[in-house]
C-alpha cells in the first residue's frame, strides 16, 4: 500500500541557508501535518492544512512556512536556518482532519552546520 | 488544553521479561483519541494503537496489550516476554475529537526501552 513520501530523507545545510522539504500524502488523504522532533525531544506538532488551506499552527518559527498544493502535497519551507532547526521532520497525513488516525513518513533527517 | 504524562524516561529488562510502560494523559474533551507509536534507533514512526475515549476494552495484539482506564486517565502499554527487537523509544499520544480543525497529535515525551539479552 501506498505510504507517505517525504523526501530528501536527510539534508545538510549551512546556517542562514533555506530548505524546502517535501510530503507527498496517502492518495486521497485531505490533511496534512508537520511534526518537528529535536534530538531526544518528542515530536512537536508545528502546522496543518486541510483541503488546501492552512487548518493549525503550532510552535512554528515565523522563519518556517508551508502550503499545501492543488495535488494535496505539501512543502516546509525553511529559511535563515539555524544550528537548533537541526531535528527530524515529520510528515502525516490522514483522512478528514484526522478522524480515521494519522500515518507518518519516515521523515527528513536536517543538519545545520 | 491537552497533555500527555509519560513519567518513565527509561526503562532496561532482560529479555523475556514482562515490561509495562506508564502514560496517563489530560484532556477537557469527551470525544479523543489515544495513541500508541514506537520509534526505533532507525528513527521513523511505527504505528501501534489507536483508541477511542468510548472504548475501554482492553486490547491484546500477540506479545502486545494495552490498559485504557479513563477513570485514572491512563493508557498503559504492557509488553510480555520482551524480544530485543523491543528496543526502542515508545511514545504515548492524544488528539482531540472532531474539533473543525485538523486534530494534531500531542505527544508525551517518550520512553526509552532497552531490552538486554
Amino acid at each position: 500500500a501506498a505510504g507517505v513520501i517525504q523526501s530528501p530523507r536527510h539534508l545538510i545545510k549551512e546556517k542562514r541557508e533555506t530548505a524546502t522539504l517535501k510530503c507527498y500524502p496517502i492518495p486521497r488523504h485531505d490533511t496534512v501535518y508537520w511534526y518537528q522532533q529535536g534530538p531526544g525531544q518528542d515530536p512537536q506538532f508545528l502546522i496543518s492544512f486541510y483541503e488546501k488551506m492552512q487548518s493549525d499552527k503550532g510552535s512554528i518559527p515565523d522563519r518556517f512556512s508551508a502550503q499545501q498544493f492543488s495535488d494535496y502535497h505539501s512543502e516546509l519551507n525553511m529559511s535563515s536556518l539555524e544550528l537548533g532547526d537541526s531535528a527530524l521532520y515529520f510528515c502525516a497525513s490522514s483522512l478528514r482532519q484526522g478522524s480515521y488516525g494519522y500515518t507518518f513518513g519516515s521523515g527528513t533527517r536536517l543538519t545545520v552546520v | 488544553a491537552q497533555k500527555v504524562t509519560q513519567a518513565q524516561t527509561e526503562i532496561s529488562v532482560v529479555e523475556k521479561e514482562d515490561v509495562t510502560l506508564d502514560c496517563v494523559y489530560e484532556t477537557r474533551d469527551t470525544t479523543y483519541y489515544l495513541f500508541w507509536y514506537k520509534q526505533p534507533p532507525s528513527g521513523e514512526l511505527v504505528f501501534l494503537i489507536r483508541r477511542n475515549s468510548f472504548d475501554e476494552q482492553n486490547e491484546i495484539s500477540g506479545r502486545y496489550s494495552w490498559n485504557f482506564q479513563k477513570s485514572t486517565s491512563s493508557f498503559n502499554f504492557t509488553i510480555t516476554a520482551s524480544q530485543v527487537v523491543d528496543s526502542a523509544v515508545y511514545f504515548c499520544a492524544l488528539s482531540e475529537g472532531y474539533t473543525g480543525t485538523a486534530s494534531k497529535l500531542t505527544f508525551g515525551t517518550g520512553t526509552r526501552l532497552q531490552v538486554t539479552l
